[in-house]
């Protein structure tokens, strides 16, 4: 089946450290990537997407470039801001059979001052 | 509006009661699911429509979850005789129809059972 492993967290970080949260997947097809956020008290908000190998996906300053031959999406960003302290979850979802979105356990950031 | 709407936001209710929750997509999205996203389990799939197509069932818990969608548009997410395990978030998502267009979701309506 499909599955997506994200590091455990929570993640805390000094503000304008550098952050990484590591993803890997397992799929039966060829899958869609994509990191969601969930700032606190609001919904599901997606950060990025890529669809095809070495695709590199970003937004608000984060990247995530799909790896096929290491089965991984990992997040990075150069310098992370108080207002990152979130939880982001990784998914995918396959280019055909089930459309569903197969999520990580999600991964808790907090961004000290 | 231009999201994706759930109502309501809060439920609570007794164990034993039925409950509707509502889902209206963003306009011109073919696709729409539910999820559900509780401590436990973290964010599990429970339905998806595309068109006029069969729904996929497959994530549903149990034979008290269903869900209907009229007209291609607003979606209904009933559970009868509801049960403690059943609190949650439930959330709901739209979008284009093919798979790797991103899925953008509302909100969520949070269940407590009694």
């Amino acid at each position: 089946g499909n599955s997506v492993t994200q590091m455990e967290g929570p993640v805390t970080l000094s503000e304008e450290a550098f952050l990484t949260i590591n993803c890997t997947y397992t799929a039966t097809g060829y899958p869609s990537l994509f990191w969601y956020v969930q700032y606190p008290g609001e919904g599901l908000q997606l950060l990025l997407k890529a669809t095809k190998a070495d695709d590199k996906g970003s937004n608000k300053g984060f990247e995530a470039t799909y790896r096929k031959e290491t089965t991984s999406f990992h997040l990075e960003k150069g310098s992370v801001q108080v207002s990152d302290s979130a939880v982001y979850f990784c998914a995918l979802n396959l280019l055909a059979g089930r459309r569903a979105l197969t999520f990580g356990s999600g991964t808790r950031l907090q961004v000290q001052p | 509006g231009a999201g994706v709407s759930q109502s309501p936001s809060n439920k609570v209710t007794e164990k034993g009661k039925d409950v509707e929750l509502r889902c209206d997509p963003i306009s011109g999205h073919t696709a729409l699911y539910w999820y559900r996203q509780s401590l436990g389990q973290g964010l599990e799939f429970l339905i998806y429509f595309q068109g006029n197509s069969a729904p996929d069932k497959s994530g549903l818990p149990s034979d008290r979850f269903s869900a209907e969608r009229t007209g291609g548009s607003v979606s209904t997410l009933t559970i009868q005789r509801t049960q403690q395990e059943d609190s949650a978030v439930y959330l709901c998502a739209s979008s284009f129809s093919l798979s790797n267009q991103p899925q953008h979701f509302g909100d969520g309506t949070r269940l407590s059972i009694l």
